[in-house]
C-alpha cells in the first residue's frame, strides 16, 4: 500500500527566505506525482505537476524536482512572501492499468511566512 | 472555463441523521473522485468514477455511505446515519482521465463541503 510522508509537517520562516519541502514515497511505481496548496477552509489549488518520466517542473518561484528511484519529491519556494502562508499537499497517482488512479495524499506541510 | 462546483460549503448535522453532498465536474471531465479529508491529514479517495461506472470504492465504508453518477455528469454523496468520526470536509475532483491520453489526466479540485456532525 503506498505511503506518503511530508516534512515538516510545519514551518515557519521570515519573509525573503528560500525554503524546501519534503516528500517522500514508499511505492516507486507511480505515474505522476502533484503539489497543491491549500488554503484554511478552501479546497485544493494545484501547483505543479511532475510526469514519471520528467525530472523536475517549474512555475514562477516554485520548483519541484521527482526522483522516482529513491521515492522523493521536493518543493522548491524562492524568495518566500506572507503570501505562500498556506498547507501544502504533495500526492502521488499510482501506475494502475486498470483505471483506478486514485490520488494518495500525505498530511501536508503548514507553512507560515512572518513578515 | 468553470470549475468543479459543490453544495453545500457547510453543514451541520446531528448523529445518525443523513445528509448528501453535491458535485457537478467540469464540463467533459469523464471522471469524477470524491475525497474524505479530516482535519490534519490529507485527503483520503472514497470512490472513483468513469462515467456513470463505479472505477474504486474499495475505501468507501458503505454500510453508511453511498454515492451515485447518473447520467455520468453530477454526483451525489450521501452518508445515512452519521457519526461524530464522519466530520471532515468533502472535496470533489474531476479530471478526463478515460477521455483523454493519461499523460495529461490531471485532477482538478472544488472548494469541498465541511461538515460537522454534533
Amino acid at each position: 500500500k503506498q505511503e506518503v510522508t511530508q516534512i515538516p509537517a510545519a514551518l515557519s520562516v521570515p519573509e525573503g527566505e528560500n525554503l524546501v519541502l519534503n516528500c517522500s514515497f514508499t511505492d516507486s511505481a507511480i505515474y505522476n506525482l502533484q503539489w497543491f496548496r491549500q488554503d484554511p477552509g478552501k479546497g485544493l489549488t494545484s501547483l505543479l505537476l511532475i510526469q514519471s518520466s520528467q525530472r523536475e517542473q517549474t512555475s514562477g518561484r516554485l520548483n519541484a524536482s521527482l526522483d522516482k528511484s529513491s521515492g522523493r519529491s521536493t518543493l522548491y519556494i524562492a524568495a518566500s512572501q506572507p503570501g505562500d502562508s498556506a498547507t501544502y499537499l504533495c500526492a502521488v497517482y499510482p501506475y494502475s492499468g486498470g483505471g483506478a488512479d486514485g490520488l494518495t495524499f500525505g498530511k501536508g506541510t503548514h507553512l507560515i511566512i512572518q513578515p | 472555463e468553470a470549475g468543479v462546483a459543490q453544495s453545500p460549503r457547510y453543514k451541520i448535522i446531528e448523529k445518525r441523521q443523513s445528509v448528501a453532498f453535491w458535485c457537478n465536474p467540469i464540463s467533459g471531465h469523464a471522471t469524477l473522485y470524491w475525497y474524505q479529508q479530516i482535519l490534519g491529514q490529507g485527503p483520503k479517495l472514497l470512490i472513483q468514477f468513469q462515467n456513470n461506472g463505479v472505477v474504486d470504492d474499495s475505501q468507501l465504508p458503505k454500510d453508511r455511505f453511498s454515492a451515485e453518477r447518473l447520467k455520468g455528469v453530477d454526483s451525489t454523496l450521501k452518508i445515512q446515519p452519521a457519526k461524530l468520526e464522519d466530520s471532515a470536509v468533502y472535496l470533489c475532483a474531476s479530471s478526463p482521465r478515460g477521455t483523454a491520453p493519461r499523460i495529461l489526466t490531471e485532477a482538478f479540485f472544488g472548494q469541498g463541503t465541511r461538515l460537522t456532525v454534533v
